[in-house]
Formats: C-alpha cells, sequence, structure tokens
C-alpha cells in the first residue's frame, strides 16, 4: 500500500499570503497524483489532477508540482473561501488508490 | 450539468449489510468510470473501488475485497454499493464519484454523501 503524507497538519496564514502544502509518497506515483478541498459538511473538490493540471473551473491560483514522491499544492494569494482542509490522492497504485490524512488551511 | 444524487441515510446492526445507491444524470453515463469513496468522522477520505460503467467491470480495494459489491443498472443510470457484515467501524459517509474531464481515476464530480450507522 502506498501511504501519503501531508505536511504540515495545519497551515496558519491570512488573506491574501502564499499557502505551500506538500505531499510525500512512501514509494513513486509518477505524476498520478491528485489535489482535493474540502469544506465541512460537503463532498471534496478536485483542483489538481497529474500533478499539475487544473480542474474544470478551478481558479489560476491553485497550482500544483511534484512528480515521483513529493509534490505541492501552492495557493498564490489566499481567498478567504479558500481556508479548507486539502488532501493528496494517489492513482499510481491501481486499485489501492489512497489519500493523505489532510492539511487544515486555517485563517 | 453532472449531477450525482445518492441515497438517504441508513441505520444498520452489526453484522448487517447496506446498499447505497447513486442516481447520475447531466451526461452519458455509460462514458464515465464511477468510484466510491468513504469517510469516517474526522478522518482521511478512504477509497473503496471502481467500476466500468460501460462494461461493469469492478476493481477493488483490498481492504474491501470480499466485502463490497459495486453494480450498475445503465437504463437506470444509477450506481450501487454494498457492503456486508458491517461493523461499528463502518459508520462513515459514503461518496460515489465520477471520474473528471480527462482525469480518470481521479473523481472530478461527486455525490452529496450517505451517512450509514452501525450500531447496535
Amino acid at each position: 500500500e502506498i501511504v501519503l503524507t501531508q505536511s504540515p497538519a495545519t497551515l496558519s496564514l491570512s488573506p491574501g499570503e502564499r499557502a505551500t502544502l506538500s505531499c510525500r509518497a512512501s514509494q513513486s506515483v509518477r505524476n498520478y497524483l491528485a489535489w482535493y478541498q474540502q469544506k465541512p459538511g460537503q463532498a471534496p473538490r478536485l483542483l489538481i489532477y497529474d500533478a499539475s493540471n487544473r480542474a474544470t473551473g478551478i481558479p489560476a491560483r491553485f497550482s500544483g508540482s511534484g512528480s515521483g514522491t513529493y509534490f505541492t499544492l501552492t495557493i498564490s494569494s489566499l481567498e478567504p473561501e479558500d481556508f479548507a482542509v486539502y488532501y493528496c490522492q494517489q492513482r499510481g497504485n491501481w486499485p489501492q488508490y489512497s489519500f493523505g490524512q489532510g492539511t487544515r488551511l486555517e485563517i | 450539468q453532472v449531477q450525482l444524487v445518492q441515497s438517504g441515510a441508513e441505520v444498520k446492526k452489526p453484522g448487517a449489510s447496506v446498499k447505497v445507491s447513486c442516481k447520475a444524470s447531466g451526461y452519458t453515463f455509460i462514458r464515465y468510470s464511477m468510484h466510491w469513496v468513504r469517510q469516517a468522522p474526522g478522518q482521511r477520505p478512504e477509497y473503496m473501488g471502481w467500476i466500468n460503467a460501460g462494461n461493469g467491470d469492478t476493481k477493488y480495494s483490498q481492504k474491501f475485497q470480499g466485502r463490497v459489491t459495486i453494480t450498475r443498472d445503465t437504463s437506470a443510470t444509477t450506481l450501487y454499493m454494498e457492503l456486508s457484515s458491517l461493523r461499528s467501524e463502518d459508520t462513515a459517509v459514503y461518496y460515489c464519484g465520477r471520474d473528471g474531464i480527462r482525469a480518470d481515476g481521479y473523481m472530478g464530480y461527486w455525490g452529496q454523501g450517505t451517512l450509514v450507522t452501525v450500531s447496535s
């Protein structure tokens, strides 16, 4: 099983600041990694897939990078609606897909 | 627009089975693979399995192999997930998801979730 470890667990920032979230895989997943945003009481929302591709309708302030075992999600300038929990998910080991434990982005 | 509407909350006793449905609309059902993911309170999402909505092929995460069955009804454009031998640890919100556009293997569209509570 591929284990995804996200850091930090919690990130405290202010609107307008830049956020950088990390996800490390226990073995290579090539570029088969996605990022999701989840708000309380809602389903996750796909932001980035295959490490660096923005999903349909996702603002340009969200960007992803990385390959192999280390990935980052960057939010260039935080908007109030960006404060949420973010998860990474790998599809490099089908069908044993897995999610990271999440990073809480708080004001 | 793409919509995935799931069945309502369930309360089950340990040892029972539960079957959750997911009605899809707004796109050609057989063209996209579908997934089931669950999320226990305060926990990360957990992947359960996949179905090719076109031909019905399924793959299950090892953790759920033997306990989960994913099916679909193409005429009703509805996806189903049945989980058997329920235990308290299966209490979670269960989500169906559809592949994203050009994003195979990732859930670009999600149902609203179905809370399954397992309690004696």
